[in-house]
C-alpha cells in the first residue's frame, strides 16, 4: 500500500559508523530524491535520481553516498557518521516531469551518539 | 542566492475559521509552485499545486493564490478543523536544476 517506504523510521548509531536507509516506491516514478530536515525544520535537497542516473548532487559531503539498484530504489550510504549529520533524512519520488508534486516517505530519524 | 521565506513561522486559530498561511518567493523564474503539510513524525503531504500561468486554485477546502506581481504565495484553508494542524511549507521549482526549493514552515495550531 505505501506509495514511498523508508527504512529504518529510527536509526541511533555512534559518531564514525557507516550507516544506510534505504528507500522504495511502488509509484512507477522516474525521479527519486532525498532530503535532509534539520531541527529548525529546514527540508533541503541533498540527491535527485532520475531513470537510476545523478542529476542533483548539492553541497553534500562525500561521506554520503547516494545508490540507485533500480528506478525503484534510491538507497543512501553514509561514511563516518558526524554529530551533525543528526537529521530526518527524506525520500521522496515524482514522475520524469518535475512540474509535478513529490511523494515523500515518512523519514527515518539519524541520531548521532 | 534565491530563497523562499514564510512571513509567519507560526498561526493560531480558532476551529471554525478560515486560516492563511503567506509565502514570499524571490526567483522570477519559478513557474511551478506547491504547498505541502507535514504533520508530526510523517513526511510532507502534497495538498495543491499552481503554475504561473494561474492566479488561483482550488482544491478541497484548500485556494492557492498566487501573486506574481510582488512574488507572493497564499495558501487559505476554509473552516479550519483540528486535522490542520500542522506544519504547511511552500516550494518553488527554482532550483539550479529547477529542482523544488522549500520555504522554512509555519506551524499552524487549531485551537478549540
Amino acid at each position: 500500500d505505501t506509495a514511498v517506504s523508508q527504512t529504518p523510521k529510527y536509526l541511533v548509531t555512534q559518531m564514525g559508523n557507516d550507516k544506510s536507509i534505504k528507500c522504495e516506491q511502488n509509484l512507477g516514478h522516474d525521479t527519486m530524491y532525498w532530503y535532509k530536515q534539520d531541527s529548525k525544520k529546514f527540508l533541503k535537497i541533498m540527491f535527485s535520481y532520475n531513470n537510476k542516473e545523478l542529476i542533483i548532487n548539492e553541497t553534500v559531503p562525500n561521506r554520503f553516498s547516494p545508490k540507485s539498484p533500480d528506478k525503484a530504489h534510491l538507497n543512501l550510504h553514509i561514511n563516518s557518521l558526524e554529530l551533525g549529520d543528526s537529521a530526518v533524512y527524506f525520500c521522496a519520488s515524482s514522475p520524469s516531469n518535475r512540474e509535478q508534486p513529490q511523494h515523500f516517505g515518512d523519514g527515518t530519524r539519524l541520531s548521532i551518539l | 542566492g534565491e530563497s523562499v521565506g514564510l512571513h509567519l513561522p507560526t498561526l493560531s486559530v480558532q476551529e471554525g475559521d478560515n486560516s492563511i498561511i503567506n509565502c514570499a518567493y524571490s526567483n522570477s523564474a519559478s513557474d511551478y509552485f506547491i504547498w505541502y503539510k507535514q504533520e508530526s513524525g510523517k513526511g510532507p503531504q502534497f495538498i495543491i499545486d499552481i503554475r504561473s500561468n494561474m492566479d488561483k486554485r482550488q482544491g478541497q477546502r484548500v485556494t492557492v493564490l498566487l501573486n506574481k506581481t510582488v512574488k507572493h504565495l497564499s495558501l487559505q484553508i476554509a473552516a479550519t478543523q483540528p486535522g490542520d494542524s500542522a506544519v504547511y511549507f511552500c516550494a518553488e521549482n527554482g532550483g539550479s536544476a529547477r529542482q523544488l526549493t522549500f520555504g522554512s514552515g509555519t506551524q499552524l495550531t487549531v485551537l478549540p
